[in-house]
């Protein structure tokens, strides 16, 4: 298997302009997750899917982020408008949920700058 | 509420030296689950162990232990006869049982392995 495959791997941008983050989960995988991670604030959970239900997005930090799951296979974080402190590496992680607490696999990251 | 804390910043050690990891958790579930993962210099996240609350029972994989501690909530990771290669951010992390599974993560541990 492949693993999480998150794209793109480094984004540098302006402030202002608009920022999608994508990620394609391991296949029969059900449950996806976004988390970011900062020096401050360390690995933050941003939202989840399960069965590509988004379940708790309290994470989010405002409005300006919002996240998709249209299929199975692919999600997408976006951030409009972007500004410096989103700057950040966004981790996609999916797991197979079932009884239990199953172990999240995580992708390599994005890596976000914010100019 | 769940709550992981890795009060421990950064560890310094001289290579061959044994080392731990400390983590303490909080949480109201009599039903929960308790992860380490690893995120080496090159940015990834890999997942090392999960325990769940009923099994207390230490744990032990080649130079890797784990000792789990309901009566302190404590998880923590020993390093015995530290490597270079075991340089990197350690993480524990709180699952609560029930939909979602969502991980909450501790600040982490930076443990450099001196030569």
């Amino acid at each position: 298997d492949a693993g999480v495959i998150q794209s793109p791997r480094h984004e540098v941008t302006e402030m202002g302009q608009e920022v999608t983050l994508r990620c394609k989960p391991i296949s029969g995988h059900n449950s996806l997750f976004w988390y970011r991670q900062t020096m401050m604030r360390g690995l933050e959970l941003l939202i989840y899917f399960n069965n590509n239900v988004p379940i708790d997005d309290s994470g989010m930090p405002e409005d300006r982020f919002s996240a998709k799951m249209p299929n199975a296979s692919f999600s997408t974080l976006k951030i409009q408008p972007s500004e410096p402190r989103d700057s950040a590496v966004y981790f996609c992680a999916s797991s197979l949920q079932g009884a239990g607490a199953n172990v999240l696999t995580f992708g390599a990251g994005s890596r976000l700058t914010v100019l | 509420a769940q709550k992981v804390t890795q009060a421990q910043t950064e560890i310094s050690v001289v290579e061959k030296e044994d080392v731990t990891l400390d983590c303490v958790y909080e949480t109201r579930d009599t039903t929960y689950y308790l992860f380490w993962y690893k995120q080496p210099p090159s940015g990834e996240l890999v997942f090392l162990i999960r325990r769940n609350s009923f099994d207390e029972q230490n744990e032990i994989s080649g130079r890797y232990s784990w000792n789990f501690q309901k009566s302190t909530s404590s998880f923590n990771f020993t390093i015995t006869a530290s490597q270079v290669v075991d340089s990197a951010v350690y993480f524990c992390a709180l699952s609560e049982a029930g939909l979602g599974q969502k991980l909450v993560f501790g600040q982490g541990t930076r443990l450099t392995i001196n030569p």
